[in-house]
């Protein structure tokens, strides 16, 4: 059973297009981050969301974590060909000893000019 | 500059034929941990390793094994590779395990 569930799987949109891209869960996080792979290399940090209700904006990107921290969305205004790459969440579930993130599956994001 | 560095990038061998794929971070990172990224199933932690000489299983362990003798380095081995780990293996470290990863740029296995 997969702990953190993103959608849609893949999303392909025309450049200056909007988009909302979800990360879901039955469980708690303490934390959650949001995370950009471009082909090539690894996944770089986008942000940490941490209190319930967060609303954090990165330039075009708007991220927002739940209220009741099981799920986070994140979301582009006018998405550019330089947003295209695999979106990625991660959660830390807080339990001591268990220090941890889980990884959903993301969502491959293509952005046509 | 802040790195993980993995060794080598590529690489094709053959069943049964043991590799190692070598992990430096220079970041003074306590934590470091292998994944593996398969299309459909995401990154899923092979083994991780909270500090100098303490390793612990992930959530893929099966036919890998790792060592972490030195706090910069968490080389991952394969001893004896089957199809089955043809993967994109990436190496990631971080202050504490659930704090932001660095991760390196990846390393394609294929094992035919």
């Amino acid at each position: 059973t997969q702990l953190l569930e993103q959608s849609p799987q893949f999303l392909s949109i025309q450049e200056g297009e909007n988009l909302t891209v979800y990360c879901n869960s039955s469980s708690v996080f303490s934390s959650l981050q949001w995370y950009r792979q471009e082909p090539g290399e690894g996944p770089v940090l986008l942000v940490t969301v941490v209190t319930g209700g967060e609303v954090k904006k990165l330039k075009r990107l708007t991220f927002q974590f739940g209220d009741a921290r099981k799920d986070s969305s994140l979301h582009i205004t006018a998405a550019q060909p330089g947003d295209t790459g695999l979106y990625l969440c991660a959660g830390d579930v807080g339990n001591f000893g268990n220090e941890k993130l889980t990884f959903g599956t993301g969502t491959r994001l293509t952005i046509i000019p | 500059e802040a790195q993980v560095t993995q060794n080598p990038r590529y690489l094709i061998t053959v069943t049964g034929k043991k590799l190692t794929v070598t992990c430096s971070q220079n970041m003074n990172h306590e934590y470091m941990s292998w994944y593996r990224q398969d299309p459909g199933l995401g990154l899923r932690q092979i083994y991780y390793s909270m500090n100098v000489e303490v390793t612990d299983k992930g959530d893929v362990p099966e036919g890998y094994k790792v060592s972490r003798k030195e706090k910069r380095n968490f080389p991952l081995i394969l001893e004896s590779p089957s199809p089955n780990q043809t993967s994109l293996y990436f190496c990631a470290s971080s202050l504490k395990g659930f704090q932001p990863q660095h991760f390196g740029d990846g390393t394609r296995l294929s094992i035919l």
